[in-house]
């Protein structure tokens, strides 16, 4: 499986972008990268996901480097919601996501 | 809207006494996982049922059992509960398996052994 590194929390102001990096050098070619993100007391939530290109939704942007050995979050206007551990996953074959560590993202008003 | 339910939110039980854990879904999805939350950790993967095959982890105890009797519900057991259970459970579903699958998480039951 592979092994992803993030930082263990980081903090943001309000209304300003958020870059959250993920390091995934032991990808496999055909692994996407997933985004979850966990509210206190809540279930994880899907944010994004994607395999070679940048990716974009409402929620959030994804950025995946060229080689596929790291990838960055983007919010764009971090907001007081957007408090919470961030989780970068990597998605293997038919195997279930596998949960790191995360990053806890505090955002400061 | 509510798509994946879990029940009760909060769970009390008495250490050794057996208890189970409800979790039902309306996206009649084929997948459904059992993830175990302690403090201030990631959720792990207990096991998942694809439709009806039952796919346990290999470091899951003994002590945890699961049952899906049909698509929308399945149902974690846990037969002689420790101290060491008392965590957040939650359940998830996907359509399917596979790397562009997104999973849908449930609330989460906290489970407290006294």
């Amino acid at each position: 499986d592979a092994k992803t590194t993030q930082p263990n929390s980081m903090e943001s102001n309000e209304e300003e972008p958020v870059h959250l990096p993920c390091n995934h050098s032991t990808i496999s070619g055909t692994d996407y990268i997933h985004w979850y993100l966990q509210l206190p007391s809540q279930g994880p939530e899907y944010v994004i996901h994607g395999l070679t290109s940048n990716v974009n939704n409402r929620m959030a942007s994804l950025a995946i480097a060229e080689d596929r050995k790291s990838s960055t979050l983007i919010l764009h206007r971090a907001t007081l919601r957007d408090a919470a551990v961030y989780y970068c996953i990597p998605a293997s074959g038919n195997t279930p996501l596998v949960f790191g560590k995360g990053t806890r993202l505090s955002v400061i008003a | 809207d509510a798509m994946v339910i879990q029940n009760p939110r909060y769970q009390v039980t008495q250490f050794g006494k057996p208890v189970t854990l409800s979790c039902s879904q309306t996206l009649n999805h084929n997948v459904m996982y059992w993830y175990q939350q302690k403090s201030s950790q990631a959720p792990k993967l207990l096991f998942h049922y694809y439709d009806k095959d039952f796919n346990n982890e290999a470091d899951t105890p003994d002590n945890f059992q699961s049952r899906r009797p049909n698509t929308s519900f399945c149902f974690l057991d846990i037969r002689s509960p420790g101290l060491g259970d008392a965590a957040m459970y939650l359940c998830a579903t996907s359509r399917d398996r596979g790397v562009n699958e997104k999973l849908f998480f449930g609330s989460g039951t906290q489970l407290s052994v006294l």
